[in-house]
């Protein structure tokens, strides 16, 4: 099945620090890849839609200039937290679509769980 | 914001018993899809269940899916200590469009 990495798998940072996230598909092209948050028990919150070689769409109330999203190629996304703050320590997942298999499966990444002190 | 709640927030049984899960959302959708997450990890796709379907079944996993109410269910038969995890619901819209997750069940199967 399709594989999705996540690097690195934890963070931790301090205050006003940028932490960067990468998110790989490994074994197929993703034109499309989404980010998520997630706080402790909680579900998945939807940030942003990442588009290959376009600006990604954010979701209302995620601050586009505080979580930068770059999809430089059709296996990279990378999520950048700018200025992180205590409130932004959570567990980020990105996931992918194969467009390959079908278009209604995704693939999620293990997760990378960021801590700023 | 969350398509919509699940149903019990928590469930705790015993190896070898059943586990149901509910999942109620608000709008219209085109596929409805069943995910587990061990804690701390990602999630691991289970099943997808189209909008023209009623029932779906893998493994010891059995899905319904009621679009007149709204709602879904998720079936594990049979449990075991490895189900151990908690359970969320995510609806599209249409194909390839972006996933609304439900709030979850975490599971405890007791050995």
């Amino acid at each position: 099945g399709a594989v999705v990495s996540q690097h690195p798998s934890w963070v931790i940072c301090k205050s006003g620090t940028s932490v960067k996230i990468e998110c790989r598909s490994l074994d197929f092209q993703a034109t499309t890849m989404f980010w998520y948050r997630q706080f402790p028990k909680q579900s998945l919150m939807l940030m942003a839609t990442s588009n290959e070689g376009s600006k990604a769409t954010y979701e209302q109330g995620v601050e586009k200039d505080k979580f930068l999203i770059n999809h430089a190629s059709l296996t990279l996304s990378t999520l950048t937290v700018t200025s992180a703050h205590p409130e932004d320590s959570s567990f980020y997942i990105c996931s992918a679509r194969d467009p390959g298999t079908g278009a209604y499966e995704q693939y999620f990444g293990p997760g990378t769980r960021l801590t700023v002190t | 914001s969350q398509q919509g709640e699940e149903d019990p927030q928590a469930l705790s049984i015993q190896e070898g018993e059943n586990a149901t899960m509910n999942c109620s959302y608000k709008t219209s959708i085109n596929n409805l899809q069943w995910y587990r997450q061990n804690s701390g990890r990602g999630l691991v796709h289970l099943i997808l269940i189209r909008s023209n379907e009623r029932e779906k079944h893998s493994g010891r996993l059995r899905v319904t899916l009621d679009t007149s109410k709204k709602s879904s269910s998720l079936l594990i038969t049979a449990s075991r200590a490895a189900d151990t995890a908690s359970y969320f619901c995510a609806t599209d819209k249409a194909a390839g469009n972006k996933l609304t997750f439900g709030g979850g069940t975490r599971v405890l199967v007791k050995p």
